[in-house]
């Protein structure tokens, strides 16, 4: 069955400080992966999706298969960057999102 | 804001009460989702429907039954059954590969 494990429910740094989010996954096929983000009294929303490898608001992430992660980076943390960080796969040709338990991200003055 | 309207945001229950929530969307999307969200558990899914009049089972089904009559609307009704019905409800629309966009949720306790 699909996995997704996210290791840290709370994940502290000090602005300005490097940030990964760690989410590992699995899935013995080719998955689809996703961070969303849901900032305080706002909606859940899609952060970044590893097939654009995109940037977005300054957070990368890169499919390793080989380790069957997709961690989320930042190099310099903000504080509007505080959020529970949820990371999730869908697998080709179907229609389920699997998500895990979330991290919540504090950024420190 | 996104198109995709949940009510209402806060719901109320008896026990032994069955009680719909609504999911609306304007974005012409065929698949939809409901999921449930509790501290510490991320979100679970509880149905998912790809296409009008179809609807599969989530990980988490027991206690909820769905319905999609229309392509706009794919309400959730928790029953009496459920044992723990309090949480957040989130319903989402979308798919591969854009992902899927979610609306603000409904918050249900049971008083």
């Amino acid at each position: 069955a699909q996995r997704v494990t996210q290791p840290e429910k709370l994940l502290s740094v000090f602005k300005g400080a490097p940030v990964e989010l760690k989410c590992n996954y699995s899935y013995s096929g080719s998955p689809e992966l996703f961070w969303y983000v849901q900032y305080s009294r706002q909606r859940l929303q899609l952060l970044l999706r590893h097939i654009s490898r995109e940037s977005i608001k300054g957070f990368t992430a890169d499919l390793n298969k080989g380790e069957t992660s997709f961690h989320l980076k930042k190099p310099f943390a903000q504080e509007e960057d505080s959020a529970m960080y949820y990371c999730a796969l869908t697998t080709s040709g179907t229609y389920k999102y699997i998500f895990g338990t979330g991290t919540r991200l504090k950024v420190l003055a | 804001d996104g198109g995709i309207t949940q009510s209402p945001k806060y719901l109320f229950r008896k026990e032994g009460q069955n009680v719909t929530l609504s999911c609306e969307q304007n974005l012409n999307h065929d698949a939809m989702y409901w999921y449930r969200q509790d501290p510490g558990q991320g979100l679970r899914l509880i149905y998912y429907s790809q296409i009008v009049n179809d609807f599969q089972k989530g990980d988490i089904a027991e206690g909820y039954s769905v319905s999609r009559e229309k392509k706009e609307s794919f309400p959730l009704t928790v029953t009496s059954a459920q044992k723990n019905p309090t949480a957040f409800y989130l319903c989402a629309v979308g798919g591969q590969p854009m992902g899927a966009f979610f609306g603000q949720g409904t918050r249900l306790t049971v008083v």
